[in-house]
């Protein structure tokens, strides 16, 4: 089946330690997207990329990197967390200029 | 750049009443608004949308009405049901010859009491 994958659901990690966020589709999606989730529910976001080898900053500023090595797999990285990168963060990809289809998201909890 | 204003933040409802979720966009090359619905500990999910082409569209107990010239679109909901509670999103974007990525408003959460 056709879906978008984000592992892990839920993440609990110590203050410093590097963590990579993982998100995969199987929909052949060229365009996909990283969005930051607030506890006010607004949707931030943080890193997009439109093709393998593509990617750009969004409108929220952010300490975390993205890659874009294959056409399915888009990873999030955080070099060393804080507690303020404490968070839900929500992956989602498109294939035309019409609709994203979004994952489940990882709640981040960095203590 | 765009601007999407969202109301009401909050919207309770019995159920079986209606809901109405309204917002508004800035920019007037924007030319297609979907409506996304996220449950709890679920990522959102495109439940419906419009293009700048139509005033209206349906399916089922969802509808979506566009006003171009006041530059503002509306969710409706026919015969709520608990399971409808949920937060929605509106959003605003353009097609091709502008960017595809989306401008999001704020949210309401929809409260539909049994």
């Amino acid at each position: 089946e056709a879906d978008i994958y984000q592992t892990p659901r839920y993440l609990v990690i110590g203050t410093g330690k590097k963590i990579t966020l993982e998100c995969s589709q199987t929909m052949g999606h060229d365009k996909m997207y990283w969005y930051q989730q607030d506890p006010g529910m607004e949707l931030h976001l943080i890193h997009y990329s439109y093709g393998v080898n593509s990617t750009e900053k969004g409108d929220l500023s952010s300490e975390s990197t993205v890659s874009r090595i294959r056409t399915e797999h888009f990873p999030l990285t955080l070099e060393s967390a804080r507690p303020s990168h404490t968070s839900q963060y929500l992956c989602a990809s498109s294939g035309s200029i019409y609709g994203y289809t979004f994952g489940s998201g990882t709640r981040l909890t960095v203590v | 750049g765009e601007n999407v204003e969202q109301h009401p933040s909050t919207l309770s409802v019995q159920e079986g009443d209606s809901a109405v979720i309204k917002c508004t966009y800035s920019d007037s090359a924007s030319n297609y608004f979907p409506w996304y619905k996220q449950e709890l500990g679920k990522g959102p999910q495109l439940i419906i949308d419009i293009r700048s082409n139509v005033g209206e569209k349906k399916d089922q107990r969802i509808a979506v009405t566009l006003n171009k010239t006041a530059k503002h679109f509306s969710l409706h909901i026919t015969e709520t049901q608990p399971e409808d509670s949920a937060v929605y999103f509106c959003a605003a974007s353009r097609g091709s010859g502008g960017s595809y990525i989306p401008t999001f408003g704020r949210g309401t959460s929809l409260i539909v009491h049994p």
